[in-house]
C-alpha cells in the first residue's frame, strides 16, 4: 500500500511567487492535515482538511492556504512568498482524528525561498 | 508557554548505550505520539499510546496519564538510531497537534 506521497520533493521559487505543494493521503484517509516546519524549529499546525473542507488552521497568513479535493488529495498554495516561509512543508494523513488514530506523514517538500 | 517540553533538546551516545528521552504536556490528551525524523526530514510514526507501555524491538514508550510524562527509551542504541524524536500530543478539545521541539539524538560508533 502506498504511503502519504508529496510533490515536488524540492522547489526553488523567488520573493513574491506563488508556491504550490501536493499531498496524496493513504488509500482510504480522510484527513489530511499540513504542517511547516522552519530551520531549527517545530513542526507547526497549518491545515486540516477533512472530507473536503478546511476544520481548522493554524496561526498563519491568509496567504497560506488550500483545498482538498475529491479523492482526498490536498494541495497546499502559498502566495506572495516571503523569505521566511522557506521550510520543510510536510503532508499527514489519518483515520479519521489523530487522537485516537495512528498518524502517517510524507516525506515532505523542502520550499526554498530566495 | 509550551504545551509540551521535551528534554533533552541534544543527546549524543555510544553504540550500546541505553537512552531515554523525557516527554511532559499540560493539555488533557488520550493518546500520546512518538515520532521519529530522519535527516532527509521524513517523519515516522514510532507509537501511539493512551496508557501503560508499548514495545517495539528496541524501543519502549511509557506513558503515565495521571502525572502528563512520557518517556522513550532506546536499548542498545545504534547509529541508525540517529534521529530527531518528537513528541505529539493532540488535545482533547480541537484537532491539531502540539508538538515538542524534538531530541536531536547522535549515536557515534
Amino acid at each position: 500500500e502506498a504511503g502519504v506521497t508529496q510533490s515536488p520533493t524540492h522547489l526553488i521559487k523567488t520573493r513574491g511567487q506563488q508556491a504550490t505543494l501536493r499531498c496524496s493521503p493513504i488509500s482510504g484517509h480522510t484527513s489530511v492535515y499540513w504542517y511547516q516546519q522552519a530551520l531549527g524549529l517545530g513542526l507547526q499546525f497549518l491545515l486540516w482538511y477533512d472530507e473536503g473542507e478546511e476544520r481548522n488552521r493554524g496561526n498563519f497568513p491568509p496567504r497560506f492556504s488550500g483545498r482538498q479535493f475529491p479523492n482526498y488529495s490536498s494541495e497546499l498554495n502559498v502566495n506572495a512568498l516571503e523569505l521566511e516561509d522557506s521550510a520543510l512543508y510536510l503532508c499527514a494523513s489519518s483515520w479519521g482524528t489523530f487522537s485516537g488514530n495512528t498518524i502517517y506523514f510524507g516525506e515532505g517538500s523542502w520550499l526554498t525561498v530566495v | 508557554k509550551n504545551e509540551v517540553e521535551q528534554s533533552p533538546q541534544n543527546l549524543t551516545a555510544q553504540e550500546g548505550e541505553f537512552i531515554t528521552i523525557n516527554c511532559s504536556y499540560s493539555v488533557g490528551i488520550s493518546a500520546l505520539h512518538w515520532l521519529q525524523q530522519h535527516p532527509g526530514g521524513g517523519i515516522v510514526s514510532l507509537f501511539m499510546l493512551s496508557s501503560g507501555k508499548k514495545k517495539h524491538g528496541r524501543l519502549i514508550a511509557t506513558i503515565n496519564i495521571q502525572e502528563k510524562h512520557s518517556s522513550l527509551h532506546i536499548t542498545a542504541s545504534h547509529p541508525r538510531d540517529s534521529a530527531v524524536y518528537i513528541c505529539a500530543v493532540p488535545p482533547n478539545t480541537g484537532n491539531q497537534f502540539y508538538f515538542g521541539t524534538g531530541t536531536s539524538l547522535t549515536v557515534i560508533p
